[in-house]
């Protein structure tokens, strides 16, 4: 079964803050995916990557960067950690090597900017 | 891009009813479409996807059809339970290295 791991359930940062948000998973997918989630609005795609070292702007991407230097682990990184970007943040990954497969989830990680 | 609607944004059933919900895209070249439902405080996990090549999928009390020609798909349950209740998502997605599109999320409530 695939496992996605997020290092943390719950985070508590400051205002100004640079915060990091580990994703790994243990399936050797080479897609990879950030979303935040936020009543009414769904799942909005932040960053993914298809492969190590890549990464491709989701639809939301600003004030946010991703790094993915192990095949296993892609991590959200928030630069300066503002007040609207108190979220739920997900990530996900899936396999293109078999069309037509689904995305699996971590478990979430609600992060909370003061 | 593509553009996925999703309809409504809540439904409340009672126990034993079915539900519906309905979904369109815009990408003539999406051909997947997997269903997630989310739990309160809880993943998205998928429960049924259903491919272009294919009208109707079914799983127990759980169906999804897809009309290609008019670029919708639905998820219907029937018989349904409390244990239903959710947040349910549907996505669309073309080959290669493109992201499932989301809809933005259905609450159903099941009342007993």
């Amino acid at each position: 079964d695939v496992k996605v791991t997020q290092s943390s359930r719950y985070l508590v940062k400051r205002t100004g803050e640079k915060v990091f948000l580990e994703c790994v998973q243990d399936m050797d997918h080479e897609n990879m995916f950030w979303y935040r989630q936020d009543p009414g609005l769904g799942l909005r795609l932040i960053y993914f990557s298809y492969d190590v070292k890549m990464k491709e702007k989701g639809d939301i991407p600003e004030g946010y960067s991703v790094s993915r230097e192990k095949k296993e682990r892609f991590s959200l990184i928030l630069e300066s950690a503002s007040t609207n970007q108190t979220s739920m943040y997900l990530c996900a990954s899936t396999t293109y090597r078999v069309s037509n497969q689904p995305q699996h989830f971590g478990d979430g990680t609600r992060l909370s900017i003061l | 891009g593509e553009n996925v609607e999703q309809h409504p944004s809540t439904l409340s059933v009672q126990e034993g009813d079915s539900a519906v919900i309905k979904c369109t895209y815009s990408d003539s070249a999406s051909n997947y479409f997997p269903w997630y439902k989310q739990e309160l405080g809880k993943r998205p996990q998928l429960i049924i996807d259903i491919r272009s090549n294919v009208g109707e999928k079914k799983d127990q009390r759980i169906a999804v059809t897809l009309n290609k020609t008019a670029k919708h798909f639905s998820l219907h349950i029937t018989e349904t339970q409390p244990e239903d209740s959710a947040v349910y998502f549907c996505a669309a997605h073309r080959s290669g290295n493109t992201p499932l599109v989301f809809g933005k999320g259905t609450r159903l409530s099941v009342i007993a």
